[in-house]
Parts: structure tokens; sequence; C-alpha cells
């Protein structure tokens, strides 16, 4: 166990549907990344929230939205679902381990599958 | 194309054998992170490279840094079925580490 509590590990949902993914990062732990990963694409970084605010954005389409709650929860929302959308998600959590390094902890993924 | 160029795309091996594995990256390097991934589940971290000519060895894998070649380069000796994987190569885009990416992936198949 990781740490970082990704939920629903499996999604399978039809085009044009909206899909709401959940992160819960490493205690302790204030930045939380997103990223998509497929077949063809690799892992891609989407965006990333710093105790609640929007830090970085990398290739995340206008029909993703994503937000961080004061809890230090993230949600990413995926609307208007493509094919294309069908990936690996995945949530991971930045933080100082024992080392002295920053580390980012990820989580096990959430599946999504668009029909 | 790619910030971080990973070389090569699969490898295939006989346990027991050596393998390295290389990760190029096209911008300034600021630390270098490895990782490994089983198929389908999430990202292991295995070692951060910060320094020129760091080098970090976990278990029977091992990696280097060339900062001046903005090169890494992680080494497995004597390979075993458990180091089968995908293993990938992150950065940091800039000195403070906001948009961290990753290389396109190695994936390693070591038969018994």
């Amino acid at each position: 166990d990781s740490g970082v509590t990704q939920t629903p590990k499996h999604l399978i949902t039809a085009t044009g549907q909206r899909v709401t993914l959940r992160c819960s990062p490493r205690s302790g732990d204030l930045s939380v990344y997103w990223y998509q990963q497929s077949l063809d694409q690799g892992l891609q970084f989407l965006i990333q929230y710093y105790n609640g605010e929007e830090r970085a954005k990398g290739n995340i389409l206008e029909r993703f939205s994503a937000q961080q709650f004061p809890d230090l929860h993230s949600e990413l929302n995926l609307s208007s679902l493509e094919l294309g959308d069908s990936a690996l998600y995945f949530c991971a959590s930045l933080g100082r381990r024992s080392s002295g390094a920053n580390v980012l902890t990820f989580g096990a993924g959430s599946r999504l599958t668009v029909l | 194309s790619q910030e971080l160029e990973q070389s090569p795309q699969s490898l295939i091996v006989q346990e027991g054998k050596n393998l390295t594995i290389n990760c190029t990256s096209s911008k300034t390097l600021y630390g270098l992170y490895w990782y490994k991934q089983k198929y389908g589940e999430g990202l292991i971290f295995l070692m951060m490279l910060q320094k020129g000519g760091e080098e970090k060895s976990h278990e029977k894998i091992t990696a280097k840094l060339d900062e001046k070649k903005q090169q890494s380069s992680l080494h497995i000796t004597a390979s075993q079925p458990s180091h089968a994987g995908i293993y990938l190569c992150g950065a940091g885009r800039t000195n403070t580490g906001n948009q961290f990416y990753f290389g396109t992936g190695t994936s390693l198949t070591v038969i018994p």
C-alpha cells in the first residue's frame, strides 16, 4: 500500500458520459498530480494541485477538470467521454521522504473503459 | 517529441543476465527518478539521483547520473523474473519540480 488511495479501480461507461475519479494523497503530502497512461501515449502529465490551488497544467483536455479540496483529496472530472479517453488514470502525491528527497508516490490507478 | 527518451523500448533477457536501460533528457535535468511498474499497476519508486556522477543502488539495481550528458542509466545485475515490468525515468521540468514528466518506458521480460 503506497498510501495514495484512488477510487474507483475500474470504471466502464459509454461515450458522451461523465465520470469522476477520486484520489486521497499520502498523509502529510500537500501536492497532488494527475496522469493519464495509454498504450500509445505513455504516461502523460495532466495537472497538479498544491494545497487546494492549481500549480501546473500539462496535456489536459478542456473536457477534463480537476480540483483539490480543503481535506486535500482531489477529484478528476472527465466529461463528454470519447473512446480515446480509455486509459489508466493515476494520481500521485509529492512529499519529502526519509531520505530528504521529494518523491512522487503513485496510487494504484483507475482504469477507465469507454464503450 | 519526448523530453525524456528511453532505450531500448523493450528488452527480453534470460534469467541471470545483466542489462542496462538508458534515459536521455533533451532539457536540463533537475533530478532524475527511476520507477518500476508492473503491468496495469501503479508506479513504484526505485531511486532518485540529484547530482552529476551520483550512483545509487537498490538490491541488484544500480542507477547513475551523467549530468553533463543529461543521461541516466539503470543497470540490473543477475536479472530475475521479479525484475520484469516497465521501467520509467522521470524528471522535474524546473528546479521546483512542479511538472514531473516521464519517459516512454522500457518493458523488461525475464525468461526463467
